[in-house]
């Protein structure tokens, strides 16, 4: 069975500065998606950022980029030049063949102004 | 494009009484996947609807049951309702891809059920 570990249940960093979120998975599949999804207060499920397995490239969006390391079955999470609007729960997904997402327990980030 | 939605956005119930949650699929999307998270948890998924059928269970109980309708959105219905049964029940959409392993869901704003 997949799990996906987040190990790390708050970060706190000042505005501007860049901060790296952290989270491993174990699966014996080959060909599978691996998400960030950011959850602010308001609760809405935000999707940040997809890598697919299959890709070598790190994927990257603006100030978001992650760091793939298939091997070591790893994906964190980079912030660059955090803003007050990125402060909120983080969670690390996991998406293979059977469909269903399986989640970390997330990171709450603050950004401190 | 219209997002996913979700009704109600807080329900109150006590302990034995039936609860259906509501969920519109985002436009274009025919399968819809249903999540509990717990307070200060991740998601946890119960199931999944493809093109009106189940297409996945997570480890929930059978008093958790839903439904899909031709227009793709969804029902999820909780019988005998419990005091863990408070959480966050959030709703996903997305488009079945033949890719397998493709799952991009999109997220509605979730319902905030409380067992009492």
């Amino acid at each position: 069975a997949q799990t996906v570990t987040q190990s790390q249940p708050e970060m706190s960093v000042q505005e501007a500065e860049t901060v790296t979120l952290s989270c491993t998975y174990d699966t014996s599949e080959s060909n599978y998606y691996l998400f960030w999804y950011k959850q602010p207060p308001s609760r809405q499920m935000i999707l940040v950022i997809r890598q697919e397995a299959y890709k070598q490239q790190n994927a990257t969006e603006n100030r978001f980029s992650v760091n793939f390391q298939k091997a070591a079955k790893s994906f964190s999470l980079k912030i660059s030049d955090s803003q007050l609007g990125d402060t909120a729960m983080y969670f690390c997904a996991f998406g293979g063949f059977s469909y269903q997402l399986i989640w970390g327990a997330g990171t709450k980030l603050i950004i401190k102004p | 494009e219209t997002g996913v939605t979700q009704s109600p956005t807080h329900l109150i119930k006590t302990r034995g009484q039936q609860v259906t949650l509501r969920c519109s699929s985002q436009s274009g999307h025919n399968t819809v996947s249903w999540y509990q998270q717990a307070l200060g948890q991740g998601p946890q998924f119960i199931f999944q609807y493809y093109r009106e059928e189940e297409n996945g269970r997570g480890n929930f109980p059978p008093r958790f049951s839903g439904l899909q309708f031709p227009n793709y959105s969804s029902e999820l219905n909780v019988n005998a309702l419990e005091l863990d049964d408070s959480a966050l029940y959030l709703c996903a959409s997305s488009s079945k891809l033949e890719d397998p392993a493709y799952n991009e869901q999109f997220f509605g704003p979730g319902t905030r059920l409380t067992v009492l």
